[in-house]
């Protein structure tokens, strides 16, 4: 079945105590990319991927880091972090380039809470 | 720079007919519409290319004028399952990986 997966669905950390959080994707897409969503605020992109080792900020970038040495897994991670990030989190992917229309596939979202 | 949707919110009782609207200061591309259930992933339902198309999907269907860069949403015959919030996602070039999406409307449909 094709589908993006996310690790783990539900967290609750302190500040400042480094975590990540993991997404894979069984589509060979080559564009990923993590979004936060906040009340009355939508989906807001945090980081994306074009491709294996090519990342760029998003929106909404300050206090996340990504990689992307696999094309399949693209995780988020929080060196430090802060009750400002407590969030719902969606990583999605697409088609890329190759693509026309590119329509994301979201993956089921993780719950942070930073206390 | 985020599209505007409008309404905020909406409630109907089922049966009624629903508009959601999407507006960018941008010239677009496409415009991608999603729905997502109260603690769920977005569900896509539909995407518009550049060329003022309309697309259908059962009682749902879709409109896009590339002229004044908005996009409007159409439920028909609103049924108990159509509550969710629903989020316009729109891409500037032909192709574009990257989504910029509205804040949301909240579609409320009552029995």
């Amino acid at each position: 079945e094709a589908q993006v997966t996310q690790n783990p669905r539900y967290l609750i950390t302190v500040t400042g105590k480094k975590l990540t959080v993991t997404c894979s994707q069984n589509m060979n897409h080559e564009y990923m990319s993590w979004y936060r969503q906040d009340p009355g605020l939508g989906l807001r992109q945090i980081y994306y991927s074009m491709n294996v080792e090519v990342t760029d900020k998003g929106d909404v970038p300050e206090g996340y880091k990504v990689s992307r040495k696999e094309k399949r897994n693209f995780p988020l991670i929080l060196e430090s972090p802060s009750p400002n990030q407590t969030s719902l989190y969606f990583c999605a992917s697409n088609l890329g380039r190759r693509g026309r229309t590119n329509t994301q596939y979201f993956g089921p979202g993780t719950r942070l809470t930073v206390l | 720079q985020q599209p505007v949707q409008s309404p905020q919110a909406v409630i109907l009782r089922e049966g009624e007919d629903a508009v959601i609207n999407c507006s960018s200061s941008k010239a677009l591309y496409s415009v991608h519409w999603y729905r997502q259930k109260h603690g769920e992933a977005p569900v896509f339902l539909m995407i518009l290319l550049k060329g003022g198309e309309q697309k259908g999907h059962e009682k749902i269907s879709a409109s896009f004028n590339e002229k004044k860069q908005q996009s409007s949403l159409y439920l028909t015959a609103s049924q108990l399952s159509y509550s969710g919030t629903y989020f316009c996602g729109t891409g500037l070039i032909q192709g574009a990986q990257k989504l910029v999406f509205g804040q949301g409307t909240r579609l409320t449909i009552n029995p």
